[in-house]
């Protein structure tokens, strides 16, 4: 069974400070493992895939799979960054067949 | 454009009623996903249309839930005999192919009383 594991509910930072949002996995093959991000009353949204090894918005992820881990990071937070976001994990051919995490609330304080 | 659109954004029902939920995906989009998110939690995967067949519905809780796509557009996805369990927010997505990104709709909240 595949499941995401984020142990934080509420993170909260002050602007400027490092960001490190936590998700471990647990899945026997190859994942492929997701952030998304809700802003308040917006959709839900996708932020970055480990495959396509990108920079969103600052955000930086990198998959662990010795540690089974994805964390989510960010070196300098931003009030605009304050959000829900949600670790996922997609299985062998899953494509968009997603497992969501539980979700961590972050806050970033002036 | 129209992003994936939700209808009713809210819902409330009384135990044991029917409900539909409808989503009409961005144009296109050939494949198309619900999902349940419950209070607390993250959205759990219930179905995954590739046209208009279900290619996985191995997420539908019981055989109270069905989901259709008849013309592989727009889904509704239906709920018999609901119980106060099934209040929810319900999601839809949809993206060009399975591998491609999915876009969410902003969810129907189904309360049933």
């Amino acid at each position: 069974a595949q499941r995401v594991t984020q142990p934080e509910k509420l993170l909260s930072v002050f602007k400027g400070a490092p960001v490190e949002l936590k998700c471990n996995y647990s899945y026997s093959g190859s994942p492929e493992l997701f952030w998304y991000v809700q802003y308040s009353r917006q959709r839900l949204q996708l932020l970055l895939r480990h495959i396509s090894r990108e920079s969103i918005k600052g955000f930086t992820a990198d998959l662990n799979k010795g540690e089974t881990s994805f964390h989510l990071k960010k070196p300098f937070a931003q009030e605009e960054d304050s959000a829900m976001y949600y670790c996922a994990l997609s299985g062998a051919g899953g494509g968009n067949k997603l497992t969501f995490g539980t979700g961590t609330q972050l806050k970033v304080e002036l | 454009g129209a992003g994936v659109s939700q209808t009713p954004s809210n819902k409330v029902t009384e135990k044991g009623k029917y409900v539909e939920l409808r989503c009409d995906p961005i144009s296109g989009h050939t494949a198309l996903y619900w999902y349940r998110q419950s209070l607390g939690q993250g959205p759990e995967f219930l179905i995954y249309f590739q046209g208009t067949g279900a290619a996985d519905d191995s997420g539908l809780p019981n055989d109270r839930f069905f989901a259709v796509r008849p013309e592989g557009s727009v889904s509704t996805l239906k709920i018999q005999r609901t119980e106060r369990g099934d209040s929810a927010v319900y999601l839809c997505a949809s993206s060009t192919d399975r591998n491609t990104e999915a876009f969410f709709g902003q969810g129907t909240r189904l309360t049933v009383v």
